[in-house]
């Protein structure tokens, strides 16, 4: 069974720095491109980015580029998202997503950052 | 990029079908047969519905089908259930490796 746990969430002042993970399991992680999607309360997805499996490659949406980095450690089947310079727009659940293809087959549960003086 | 437009509420009766509008640019749904949708439950992560504008992955009921016709998608429900109650969004490729989400549907069982 496919399981993907998303950690780290807490609250944050602005401006601060956080590291996500998600722990994958079930899979063969190695073989699939990674991707973070975070969801505003009460607010629809937002795609943030992906890895390629092999971390050649990373992407990001605008509106995290230059301030959020993706990384992944295939030896502990884990991805990671380091986040910056963090804003009270920031305030989200993270989740993380494996994706074969050009959709996101399965996700986890999602982890809460909130981020708030 | 914008997000995909999507209408806000979508209702319907046991029993009935209901169809859900997803509509994009030349830059993404029109450009690309790489249209997902998703179901997302209260207090739940999506869940994969449909893949490759009309796809169904193994376990997801023959009851939903996908379309595409120029920059707009669409997601049917036949014999709508009340456990499809749920909010529903669209994804599309968006080129160089970026994706984009729908603006979210909430789909109320009557």
């Amino acid at each position: 069974e496919v399981q993907l746990v998303e950690s780290g969430g807490v609250v944050v002042p602005p401006g601060e720095s956080l590291k996500l993970s998600c722990a994958a399991s079930g899979f063969t992680f190695d073989e699939y491109t990674m991707h973070w999607v975070r969801q505003a309360p009460g607010k629809g997805l937002e795609w943030l980015s992906l890895i390629t499996w092999n971390s050649v490659a990373t992407f990001y949406a605008d509106s995290v580029k230059g301030r959020f980095t993706i990384s992944r450690d295939n030896n502990k089947n884990s991805l990671f998202l380091h986040m910056t310079t963090l804003r009270t727009e920031d305030t989200a659940f993270y989740y993380c997503a494996k994706s074969f293809d050009y959709y996101f087959d399965d996700w986890g549960q999602g982890t809460l950052v909130t981020v708030s003086s | 990029q914008s997000a995909l437009t999507q209408p806000a509420s979508v209702s319907g009766s046991p029993g009935q079908a209901i169809t859900i509008s997803c509509t994009g640019s030349t830059s993404d749904i029109g450009d690309y047969n790489y249209v997902s949708w998703y179901r997302q439950h209260p207090g739940k992560a999506p869940r994969l519905l449909i893949y490759d504008v009309s796809k169904r992955p193994s376990g997801v009921s023959n009851r939903f089908s996908g379309s595409k016709s120029g920059n707009t998608a669409s997601l049917t429900i036949s014999g709508l259930q009340a456990e499809d109650e749920a909010d529903y969004y669209c994804a599309s490729y968006t080129g160089s490796s970026t994706y984009v989400f729908g603006t979210a549907t909430k789909v109320s069982v009557l």
